[in-house]
């Protein structure tokens, strides 16, 4: 059971390139998210995923675009790297019943971005 | 706007003393809080969960308190080790976007367990 796995752990791009960072989960879990964290800024929402064949904004989506494969798997594009982009990325998932019910959420181990 | 604050600058604490940890919250009705572990490199893991109904929850060495009135849970680390170094992040149900499409992370406390 290895939980929520990232891919690629770490990346350099140029600005202007292009990229997708995998995520995958075996939790079987309904709901899916991408955050970034940098310094002084904490953990932001880029966007997030309630169900499979859904996706939402979450505080920060620009720049970004998602795709929900299928019940496992949630990536994130940037389609254009930009500086303000440098960041680390995390995925993570939870169960989510619905409605107001407790949201704990597992986090995969990151991926560190640099973009040049 | 709502706003979650946690104490920016690092706490020091000695090996085998009480650590307490803040996190204070505005324009917010969580209907639950929860605290996380970060460890450097590695992504958060959970560790306790308090719903707006209970006062405290404790879990082995961990005790939570969560005071709606004040608007603020006390995270507390008792017989601390230097193993129990790391960031600790508040975590808040997000009203604004319904309480059902994540949370809210605090920017963290560092803690450093000296021995």
């Amino acid at each position: 059971n290895a939980g929520v796995t990232q891919t690629p752990k770490f990346q350099v791009l140029k600005t202007g390139q292009s990229m997708t960072l995998q995520c995958a989960q075996d939790m079987n879990h309904n709901s899916m998210y991408w955050y970034r964290q940098d310094p002084g800024m904490g953990l932001r929402l880029i966007y997030y995923s309630a169900s499979e064949g859904t996706t939402d904004k979450g505080e920060v989506p620009n720049g970004y675009n998602v795709s929900r494969l299928n019940k496992r798997e949630f990536s994130l594009r940037l389609e254009s790297a930009a500086p303000s982009q440098t960041s680390v990325y995390f995925c993570a998932s939870s169960e989510l019943r619905g409605g107001r019910a407790p949201d704990t959420q597992y986090f995969g181990p990151g991926t560190r971005l640099t973009v040049l | 706007s709502q706003k979650i604050e946690q104490n920016s600058e690092a706490l020091n604490i000695q090996e085998g003393k009480t650590a307490t940890l803040t996190c204070n919250y505005t324009n917010y009705s969580p209907a639950y809080l929860q605290w996380y572990r970060q460890d450097p490199g590695r992504g958060p893991v959970f560790l306790l969960l308090i719903r707006e109904n209970e006062k405290e929850k404790r879990k082995e060495r961990l005790k939570v308190t969560f005071d709606t009135t004040l608007k603020q849970s006390l995270f507390h680390i008792t017989a601390s080790q230097p193993a129990d170094s790391a960031t600790y992040l508040c975590a808040l149900d997000s009203v604004v976007r319904g309480g059902a499409d994540g949370l809210t992370f605090g920017k963290g406390t560092h803690l450093i367990i000296q021995p």
